[in-house]
């Protein structure tokens, strides 16, 4: 059974340059979830898919962030002109539910410094 | 806006002590709940998920509980070990099943 995975799992670039992160769901879940956790605070919620279909976006997903998930399968999250602000723990998570019971399954997480 | 607050923000027991992890919502009008564990420089891993129309769930040692009319849930940890050592986060659901809004955790250590 494999669970969510995140690429890369460490990041680190310099103020000003673009970033990418890839998320790979749990195979068939058809929800996907992005977070952003900083040191010493719980994970806040950034943007989440049903399929492809971008759902809802967190007013913390500035205009420099974007992210997709074609064909509702992986995801991708862009950092435009990356700050030191952004410097944060990004962590993906997935769910399946009938009904309102989705349990999200968390990925290990992508860990980027902004030097 | 829903706001997450987990008390005691640290705890540290000797082993073999049952513990209480309090967790609270400003709104009670949550949906599910989950309790996560998080090791140091890790993801979440989901421990437990009380669904809308439950009012606790057990998994092993572990003892959830989740009263709606009060905003409150409790994770209770039965005869704590040291591999029990890790930060806590609960989080409440929106109706819909989506965001997660999590407290800032609880950090807890289980000393030999």
């Amino acid at each position: 059974d494999t669970g969510v995975s995140q690429d890369p799992r460490h990041k680190i670039t310099k103020r000003g340059q673009n970033v990418t992160f890839r998320c790979d769901p749990i195979s068939e879940h058809n929800r996907l979830y992005w977070y952003r956790q900083t040191l010493g605070q719980g994970p806040e919620f950034l943007t989440y898919f049903q399929n492809e279909a971008q759902l809802e976006k967190s007013r913390l997903l500035s205009d420099r962030f974007s992210a997709e998930r074609p064909k509702g399968s992986f995801s991708t999250l862009e950092i435009q002109r990356t700050e030191q602000g952004d410097s944060a723990m990004y962590l993906c998570a997935s769910s399946f539910g009938t009904g309102f019971s989705y349990e999200q399954y968390f990925g290990p997480g992508t860990r980027l410094t902004v030097t | 806006k829903q706001e997450v607050t987990q008390i005691p923000a640290a705890l540290s027991v000797p082993e073999g002590e049952n513990l209480v992890l309090n967790c609270s919502f400003t709104d009670s009008a949550i949906y599910n709940l989950q309790w996560f564990r998080q090791d140091p420089g890790k993801g979440l891993t989901s421990l437990l998920l009380i669904q809308s129309s439950q009012r606790e769930q057990t998994s092993g040692r572990l003892n959830a509980s989740l009263d709606k009319s009060s905003g409150r849930s409790t994770l209770y940890i039965a005869a704590s070990q040291p591999g029990d050592s890790a930060t806590y986060l609960c989080a409440g659901s929106t109706w819909d099943g989506n965001k997660l809004v999590f407290g800032a955790g609880t950090i807890l250590r289980v000393k030999s």
